[in-house]
């Protein structure tokens, strides 16, 4: 199964952090996790991506757990601008399934 | 700044008309990728190449769709005959390792 679980919608009061929850028990020792989002009905934009370590960038953090199936995705201040639907991917032989996406809504 | 261009923007057209989306991948990557995306199914890809060659295209219905890159900087989607069920936005995506950079999509209508 090359999909990921998330929560359909989640609500994020503005300059706090979301965290946004990805499963993927499932996962094989070499492929990685992506994160995407799309703002309304622009292209999809990418944010991140790890294999086993925590990453970060400007944009967010990953924390992946130990056992790797799981993820979770952290706007660390939130801002009315990152209302958008997240998506949680797994690259399986260059293949992405984007899944139904968890809705953020930044509320002021 | 690097981006991936898609045109046409916008598209209305009548069944049985074809339809034809082309796509500029950012210079120097090497994987294509077709996406369409609708309310009721999400983003589902269609077809993608790397290096010009076809890897998959087993999501797309190929009685009407094809897809071709007849040179590293256009990627061409066609559709003929269309239908209304093809209504949708379809995004192009190019990648030079595993890290996907969209375009901004073709919003295809079909009467």
């Amino acid at each position: 199964d090359a999909k990921t679980t998330q929560p359909p919608s989640m609500d994020c009061a503005e300059g706090r952090a979301a965290n946004l929850p990805c499963n993927h028990s499932t996962i094989s020792g070499n492929e990685y996790v992506y994160w995407y989002r799309q703002i309304h009905s622009q292209g999809p934009q990418y944010i991140i991506h790890g294999l086993k370590n925590n990453e970060t960038n400007e944009m967010a953090s990953l924390i992946i757990t130990e056992d790797r199936k799981s993820s979770t995705l952290i706007l660390p201040h939130a801002t009315l601008r990152d209302t958008a639907v997240y998506y949680c991917l797994r690259n399986t032989g260059n293949q992405f399934y984007f899944g139904t996406g968890t809705s953020l809504t930044v509320i002021p | 700044d690097a981006r991936v261009t898609q045109t046409p923007r916008h598209k209305v057209t009548e069944m049985g008309q074809e339809v034809t989306m082309r796509c500029q991948p950012i210079l120097g990557h090497n994987t294509v990728f077709w996406y369409r995306q609708t309310m009721m199914q999400g983003l589902e890809l269609l077809a993608y190449f790397r290096n010009r060659a076809p890897l998959d295209d087993s999501g797309m219905p190929k009685d009407r769709f094809s897809a071709e890159m007849p040179d590293a900087t256009l990627a061409t989607l066609k559709i003929q005959p269309s239908e209304p069920r093809d209504s949708a936005v379809y995004f192009c995506a190019s990648a030079s390792w595993e890290t996907q950079y969209f375009g901004p999509g073709t919003r295809l209508l079909v009467l």
